[in-house]
């Protein structure tokens, strides 16, 4: 079983939609989450990050974190073109553990 | 302005020439790492280093070292580069060990 797990996609959604990534990780000691975008070519760029369970919101960026169940959410709200990107979830244990990523595609 | 600095940005060289990717920050940060990055196998931690002069062994360290002499440098180096080193690679640095990362812009390594 993968340390962390993300949805390779590509998810595809409208331009003005809610985009919704996910992200599972297996070791329930983990205590800091992070979300990542990464352009082509490109390095990662901190987006959210989140340590407690809810929600953290940061303009039309959610964070979502359930720890019981495991797993960390990223909502972008009014997704622009701007947005498509690879995003990557990652999850500190003892050190920091990236998922593979999730592509986003956000057509005009 | 606070950055990750990675140098070279570029390289390809040959099998078994010894190489080193330097890597500075000037944000005082502790924690300081170095990643691979391949297709299909997402971001793969190779060393890091809690302080100055403490490093220790990531996910896939064979065939790398690292060295933290002073706080703000954190060199990679290669001894005898192959093949299967050829990726691209990111340092890395933060606060502490659960604080958000702040990357460079990557070194790009191809080995001939």
């Amino acid at each position: 079983q993968k340390e962390v797990e993300q949805n390779s996609g590509p998810l595809s959604v409208p331009e003005g939609a809610i985009a919704s990534l996910n992200c599972t990780y297996s070791d329930r000691g983990s205590q800091s989450f992070f979300w990542y975008r990464q352009y082509s070519g490109k390095s990662p760029e901190l987006i959210m990050f989140i340590y407690s369970n809810g929600d953290k919101e940061d303009g039309r960026f959610t964070a979502q974190l359930n720890k019981a169940s495991q797993y960390v959410s990223l909502l972008i709200r009014d997704s622009q073109p701007s947005d498509s990107a690879t995003y990557l979830c990652a999850v500190n244990t003892d050190k920091l553990i990236f998922g593979t990523g999730t592509r986003l595609q956000v057509f005009p | 302005e606070a950055q990750v600095t990675q140098n070279p940005r570029y390289l390809i060289t040959v099998t078994g020439k010894k190489l080193t990717v330097t890597c500075s920050q000037n944000m005082n940060h502790e924690y300081m790492s170095w990643y691979r990055q391949d297709p299909g196998l997402g971001l793969r931690q190779i060393y890091y280093s809690m302080n100055v002069e403490v490093t220790d062994k990531g996910d896939v360290p064979e065939g790398y070292k690292v060295s933290r002499k002073e706080k703000r440098n954190f060199p990679l180096i290669l001894e005898s580069p192959s093949p299967n080193q050829t990726s691209l690679y990111f340092c890395a640095s933060s606060l502490g060990r659960l604080q958000p990362q702040h990357f460079g812009d990557g070194t790009r390594l191809s080995i001939l």
